[in-house]
């Protein structure tokens, strides 16, 4: 069965460094989402992201954050200077299409640890 | 803006004995509503859903979810609970016109044996 993956599945940095989240979103679906959950929060969407561009993001998507899908495949979340308050587990899913709202497909997650 | 609260952040119950995850959701004309389970070392799968018609929905493994408006409500119920069911539960809104759904923080079941 078709999934999402994402890498790192942890990973450790220290404040003020550069991350990268990858994700394979599943090959037939359209639409492209980050979500984060900082620990005993709630889920928070991030941004969405169709037909190479950002169709909505949420307050928490400041210019310390970029999505890019630099090829056919590979879906990144990139954070340019890591602060401790962005340490949080995240989660990118991927949808078909917008006509069943709200079915997502979401990867196992990338645990940020920011030090 | 849509929220969406998950008052239990976790529900420990035995084996067979029933459980019911309570979600509400602030008000709004026309919702879309949503269980997700997260199992152990797994991402988020849809359980079921609600988008309209009848107000009682159920997944393929015992589950049901009953929409109530006037309580803007969306509990999860199941009569009896296996181990197997032991995850985290997130319920989900969308509104009408946004697709993009609201997560609450999760509620995890814990099955004793």
């Amino acid at each position: 069965e078709p999934e999402v993956t994402q890498t790192p599945s942890h990973q450790v940095t220290q404040m003020g460094q550069e991350v990268i989240l990858r994700c394979v979103p599943i090959s037939n679906h359209l639409y492209f989402y980050w979500y984060r959950q900082i620990l005993g929060q709630k889920v928070e969407f991030l941004v969405s992201f169709y037909n190479n561009e950002i169709s909505e993001k949420s307050e928490i998507f400041d210019d310390q954050f970029s999505v890019e899908r630099p090829d056919g495949s590979n879906f990144t979340l990139k954070i340019r200077s890591t602060k401790l308050e962005d340490s949080a587990m995240y989660f990118c899913a991927s949808s078909k299409d917008s006509v069943v709202p709200g079915e997502l497909f979401f990867g196992e997650g990338s645990r940020l640890t920011v030090l | 803006a849509q929220s969406v609260t998950q008052l239990d952040s976790q529900v420990p119950v035995f084996e067979e004995a029933p459980v019911e995850l309570r979600c509400n959701y602030s008000l709004s004309v026309s919702v879309y509503l949503f269980w997700y389970v997260q199992y152990p070392n797994q991402g988020l799968q849809l359980l079921l859903k609600y988008l309209s018609g009848s107000t009682l929905v159920e997944s393929i493994n015992g589950f049901e979810a009953e929409f109530n408006k006037s309580q803007t409500s969306f509990h999860l119920r199941k009569p009896s609970v296996h181990i197997s069911d032991t995850a985290e539960y997130f319920c989900a809104v969308s509104e009408g016109g946004s697709y993009i759904p609201t997560f609450g923080r999760g509620t995890s079941l814990i099955v004793h044996p």
